[in-house]
């Protein structure tokens, strides 16, 4: 199947701080979203990128969509306490209906 | 909308003993998928559905099937159970925003403990 590197695997941050997180993979993907995990429960999504060069903004969340198609960002800015747990990424190719995910970026924001 | 919903939340079964994980969503998506999520892990894709009668395997099919009767639901069958299918299973549904443009949603998964 498809590598999606992730990384960092994990950031402890001070609260107030910017953070940021990336996704890279050896194949060309046309969607790329990213998730929200807390413990015990089902990702949540945050972003979707359509388009190479693509930017989006959620509250303090922003995304993008690299230019080479193979890469995709996400910033975190003043982080708070409730920012806390793991973050994927997910790509889909674009040839088949398959989403490959990212191992996931754990964030600890110390308050 | 109740979005995704799984049943159950939390099962152990012992080794070779069947179950069935079930998965409805409410928003007529076409697309469904089943993943599993080992402890620190990514989710890999086990099947996956992109209509009602339509499904096709995903990277770790062994050991699982599925059906799709209808647009809503999409069970997940375990026909003998193996230590190594010990984790956490997720349902997720999708749509086409347009073209080449879909949105997966979650379902808040089973956790499964074979022993």
């Amino acid at each position: 199947g498809q590598q999606l590197n992730q990384s960092p695997q994990s950031m402890f941050i001070q609260e107030g701080e910017d953070v940021s997180m990336n996704c890279t993979s050896s194949s060309i993907f046309n969607t790329w979203l990213w998730y929200k995990q807390d413990p015990g429960e089902g990702p949540v999504l945050l972003i979707a990128l359509y388009k190479a060069g693509e930017l989006t903004s959620n509250g303090r969340l922003t995304a993008q969509f690299g230019i080479t198609r193979k890469d995709s960002f996400l910033n975190i800015s003043a982080s708070i306490p409730s920012d806390v747990g793991i973050y994927f990424c997910a790509g889909q190719l674009d040839t088949g209906n398959q989403f490959y995910f990212g191992t996931g970026t754990s964030l600890t924001v110390i308050p | 909308n109740a979005g995704v919903t799984q049943t159950p939340k939390f099962r152990i079964l012992k080794i070779g003993q069947s179950m069935t994980l079930q998965c409805t969503q409410d928003m007529n998506h076409n697309y469904m998928y089943w993943y599993r999520q080992d402890p620190g892990m990514g989710l890999k894709l086990i099947y996956y559905s992109v209509g009602a009668g339509i499904t096709d395997k995903g990277e770790v099919p062994n050991g699982y099937n599925v059906s799709r009767s209808t647009t809503e639901d999409f069970p997940l069958r375990l026909e003998l159970a193996a230590p190594s299918q010990t984790s956490v299973y997720f349902c997720a549904s999708s749509y086409l925003r347009g073209a080449g443009q879909e949105t997966q949603y979650f379902g808040p998964g089973t956790r499964l403990l074979v022993l």
